[in-house]
């Protein structure tokens, strides 16, 4: 099975700017969670999908979106970007639900100037 | 909330050596995993525990519940394991996302 895809891989944003991140997961995988990494938080949990509902949230501001399409696809959405959202953003599927083992992509690397 | 604590924060050792790195949270959990970052940023999960001890190849990962605390072994040390290793635990009944340690670097010299 193919893994875990994200598109772009790196991404150059400016202040103020909007950013739409995808990620494709393993195939049969229903449940999609996305993270932000960063060099001083390290990884934190951002929110979880299951069968296109948002499922769980953490504790970020409501400027970061998501949404599951009908084949599991996931997208995230960061609206009036700020430099401190500069970061690694990873995405992980299981099976079910995020308490099962996750698959990791290879993460969207964010740069906000 | 929960917090979890790894140490060591940084490790560097020689090829051959066991490694051990620790793990403790402070609240209850579902499940513990441990999870390998490369440079590069590609992360794999290694392990997911909720009791006892799994073991994979050279990896040893045990969880003792009573206590909160787990360790990951590595035996027989080789310079290919040099990553991040991470730590996160899961609550149960799905109010809570992971929450993550903070990592521990660990370096294998030749």
């Amino acid at each position: 099975k193919a893994g875990v895809t994200q598109t772009p891989r790196y991404l150059i944003k400016t202040r103020g700017q909007q950013v739409t991140l995808s990620c494709s997961p393993i195939s049969g995988h229903r449940s999609v969670s996305w993270y932000q990494q960063t060099p001083g938080q390290g990884l934190q949990f951002l929110f979880e999908y299951f069968s296109e509902t948002q499922r769980n949230k953490g504790n970020f501001p409501g400027r970061f979106s998501g949404r599951q399409f009908s084949n599991s696809r996931s997208e995230m959405n960061v609206s009036t970007l700020e430099l401190g959202d500069s970061a690694l953003y990873l995405c992980a599927s299981s099976p079910w639900t995020r308490r099962e083992t996750q698959y990791f992509g290879p993460g969207t690397r964010l740069l906000v100037l | 909330k929960n917090e979890v604590e790894q140490s060591p924060q940084n490790l560097t050792a020689q090829e051959g050596e066991f490694i051990t790195i620790n793990c403790s949270y402070s609240v209850g959990i579902s499940a513990l995993h441990w999870l390998q970052q490369h440079p590069g940023g590609g992360i794999v999960s290694l392990f997911m525990l909720s009791s006892g001890k799994k073991k994979h190849g050279r990896l040893i990962a045990t969880i003792n519940i009573q206590e909160k605390h787990s360790s990951l072994h590595i035996t027989a040390s080789h310079p290919r394991d040099s990553a991040v290793y991470i730590c996160a635990v899961g609550v149960g009944g799905g109010a809570d996302g992971l929450t993550f340690g903070k990592g521990t670097h660990l370096i294998i010299q030749p």
